[in-house]
């Protein structure tokens, strides 16, 4: 079956720290993958994405590449801001009818 | 970009009675709406999906006589939690995918900001 594992947290760094938050999945056939943003108190924000193989998704620093050989999706970021706090989902849409499969998420906060 | 909205953001509600939730795209036209439920501190779980003018397509383990979806138009789908019962307190967010007209991502879903159903 198609699942979204992704690291336990929640997350603290400090201002300017780097950040990765691991994403592996298991799928069959050719997923798309995306990482969504939930900041406090407001609804899931699309982050980047990437359709295939080797694909980098880059938004607001962000980066993640789709690792087919690792079935990973890692999230990146060289420098956090405070603004960056929130909780971080990695998901992967198994197919054509465009249903998402959802990672636990991942709650990162930085302080100043 | 995209706007998602739902309706009531929050609503606490009798044990017995029915609750109607409204998910709109205000800017687009989605082929396809989902309905998810997230419990404290866990994922979003995909209830069920919803395309204009036909039958939801429920998951596995949700009752589709108990949450009823209505996808009316293009625009607009509701989720109706009938018989709420304590169990059914959750956050309940919808999301829409794009058809077609405007340079928004087919492949992407646009999400609402959830509604919060507490139920006494």
């Amino acid at each position: 079956g198609n699942s979204v594992t992704q690291m336990e947290g929640p997350v603290t760094l400090s201002e300017e720290a780097f950040l990765t938050i691991n994403c592996t999945y298991t799928a069959t056939g050719y997923p798309s993958l995306f990482w969504y943003v939930q900041y406090p108190g407001e609804g899931l924000q699309l982050l980047l994405k990437a359709t295939k193989a080797d694909d980098k998704g880059s938004n607001k620093g962000f980066e993640a590449t789709y690792r087919k050989e690792t079935t990973s999706f890692h999230l990146e970021k060289g420098s956090v801001q405070v603004s960056d706090s929130a909780v971080y989902f990695c998901a992967l849409s198994p197919g054509s009818q465009g249903n998402l499969i959802f990672g636990k998420g991942t709650k990162l906060s930085v302080k100043p | 970009g995209a706007v998602v909205s739902q309706h009531p953001s929050w609503v606490i509600c009798k044990s017995g009675t029915s609750v109607k939730i409204e998910c709109r795209s205000l800017d687009f036209q989605a082929t396809t709406m989902f309905w998810y439920r997230q419990f404290p501190k866990q994922s979003l779980m995909l209830m069920a999906t919803s395309n204009e003018g036909s039958k939801a397509t429920y998951e596995q383990g949700v009752e589709k006589d108990k949450f009823l979806i209505n996808h009316a138009s293009l625009t607009l789908s509701t989720l109706t939690v009938t018989s709420a019962h304590p169990e059914d307190s959750s956050f309940y967010i919808c999301s829409a995918r794009f058809i077609s007209g405007r340079s928004l991502d087919t492949d992407t879903q646009y999400f609402g900001p959830g509604t919060r159903l507490t139920v006494l």
